[in-house]
């Protein structure tokens, strides 16, 4: 059974900071990893995909990589902001089944 | 715009009441999702539909009922089995059909359900 862990649960950073976020999936059987951001009382807002054949995805300040053979994904914000404050979600898609598998998140306060 | 769209955004339920959360979405996707969120937690899967008049349960659909009649809605019903109901619940849709499995899930606002 997949298991999808990130650490740290909370994370608190001045702004202006580099953040790093961590996520690690126990199986490496997967079709793909998703980064959503999560604000208070709000649905997800998908920010990356990458596919298991990729390495690395990047979209403006975001940056995602993965290593499936150790099981990791981290996210780099560059430049926080207070505006990126909010939770982040990783999930992975296993190859067997067709269904999501979400890590706890981390909450990130980006202090002005 | 295309999205998903959840209705309403806060459920209030009676003590052995059935009650019915809305999901739609005009983005012609074929695949739709239930999602449970409880505080401070990731998501837990309730129910899924790959196509219109099928679905599977998720890791937590004991308490839960759901029906996919037309592919543009997956209504979630919480039915009074359900013991502890309170919690955020989310619905998402991807385009997964065939070879498509490596599309993205997009998510609707949620619906927050509690109990009277």
């Amino acid at each position: 059974k997949q298991e999808v862990t990130q650490i740290p649960a909370a994370l608190s950073v001045p702004e202006g900071e580099n953040l790093v976020l961590n996520c690690s999936f126990t199986d490496s059987a997967i079709y793909n990893l998703q980064w959503f951001r999560q604000d208070p009382g709000k649905g997800l807002t998908s920010l990356l995909l990458i596919q298991s054949s990729q390495r690395e995805q990047t979209s403006g300040r975001l940056n995602a990589s993965l290593d499936k053979s150790s099981g990791r994904s981290t996210l780099y914000i560059a430049a926080s902001q207070p505006g990126d404050s909010a939770t982040y979600l990783c999930a992975v898609r296993s190859a067997a089944g067709n269904k999501l598998t979400f890590g706890g998140g981390t909450r990130v306060l980006v202090k002005p | 715009d295309g999205g998903i769209t959840q209705s309403p955004k806060y459920l209030f339920r009676k003590e052995g009441q059935n009650v019915t959360l809305s999901c739609e979405q005009n983005l012609n996707h074929d695949a739709m999702y239930w999602y449970r969120q409880d505080p401070g937690q990731g998501l837990r899967l309730i129910y899924y539909s790959q196509i219109v008049n099928d679905f599977q349960k998720g890791d937590i659909a004991e308490g839960y009922s759901v029906s996919r009649e037309k592919k543009e809605s997956f209504p979630l019903t919480v039915t009074s089995a359900q013991k502890n109901p309170t919690a955020f619940y989310l619905c998402a849709s991807s385009l997964d059909s065939g070879q498509s499995r490596h599309q993205p899930q997009h998510f609707g606002d949620g619906t927050r359900l509690s109990i009277l």
